[in-house]
């Protein structure tokens, strides 16, 4: 079993619509847990962390179940520019990420 | 300022030759890591360094690959003998620590294998 499952999608939808993402981890010592954004070709970048009490960054939310060990993320309003790949990170302490595979999403007109 | 520096971008050689890839990681950054991508296995962590010593490489694929620091500012991965299976996206990372807790890691764009 992978530490960390993703959905690989891809996942398709309008402008302007909702969608969400979920990943499972299976080390329950993970610390600290993320969400990055990988473009075509270009390298991962942070696009935000997820605590247990859930966080937004404008049309994002990222939540924690740790009982359930599993992420997620809800982007609202989908714009063509957040197609992309969405690498769920999550830090098991030493310094070390341990990555997903990514759920692709495309956003079309 | 300069983020992470790789190089070559992309690099295509023959089965049995030797690959050398490079990085220069963020200035005052005392972590430096090297990551591989494939589509099948997503992105896997091979080694890191602290302070220019590797303190992890259980990552490592086997015996062709290797990685040195030499310095704060310079780092190699080396493939020797290279194989169509090494074929990938490697990137290089770099980071701080402050109170034992997690600081983002700053990717370089990254150097495209093909391993023909």
């Amino acid at each position: 079993r992978k530490e960390v499952e993703q959905d690989p999608g891809p996942f398709n939808v309008p402008e302007g619509a909702t969608v969400a993402f979920n990943c499972t981890y299976s080390n329950s010592a993970s610390q600290s847990f993320f969400w990055y954004r990988q473009d075509c070709r270009k390298e991962p970048k942070l696009l935000m962390s997820v605590y247990s009490s859930g966080n937004e960054d404008g049309r994002f939310t990222a939540q924690l179940n740790r009982a359930s060990q599993y992420i997620s993320l809800l982007i609202r309003d989908s714009k063509l520019s957040d197609s992309a790949t969405y690498l769920c990170v999550v830090w098991t302490g030493f310094q070390k990420l341990v990555f997903g595979t990514g759920t692709r999403l495309l956003v079309s007109p | 300022d300069a983020g992470v520096i790789q190089s070559p971008r992309h690099e295509v050689t023959e089965m049995g030759q030797e690959v050398t890839l490079r990085c220069k990681p963020i200035s005052g950054h005392d972590y430096l890591f090297w990551y591989r991508q494939t589509m099948m296995r997503g992105l896997e962590l091979l080694i890191y360094f602290n302070n220019n010593v590797p303190i992890d490489d259980s990552g490592m694929p086997e015996d062709r690959f290797s990685a040195k620091m030499p310095n704060a500012s310079f780092s190699t991965l080396k493939i020797q003998p290279s194989e169509p299976r090494d074929s990938a996206v490697y990137f290089c990372a770099s980071t701080t620590i402050s109170g034992g807790s997690y600081n983002e890691q700053f990717f370089g764009p990254g150097t495209r294998l093909t391993v023909l």
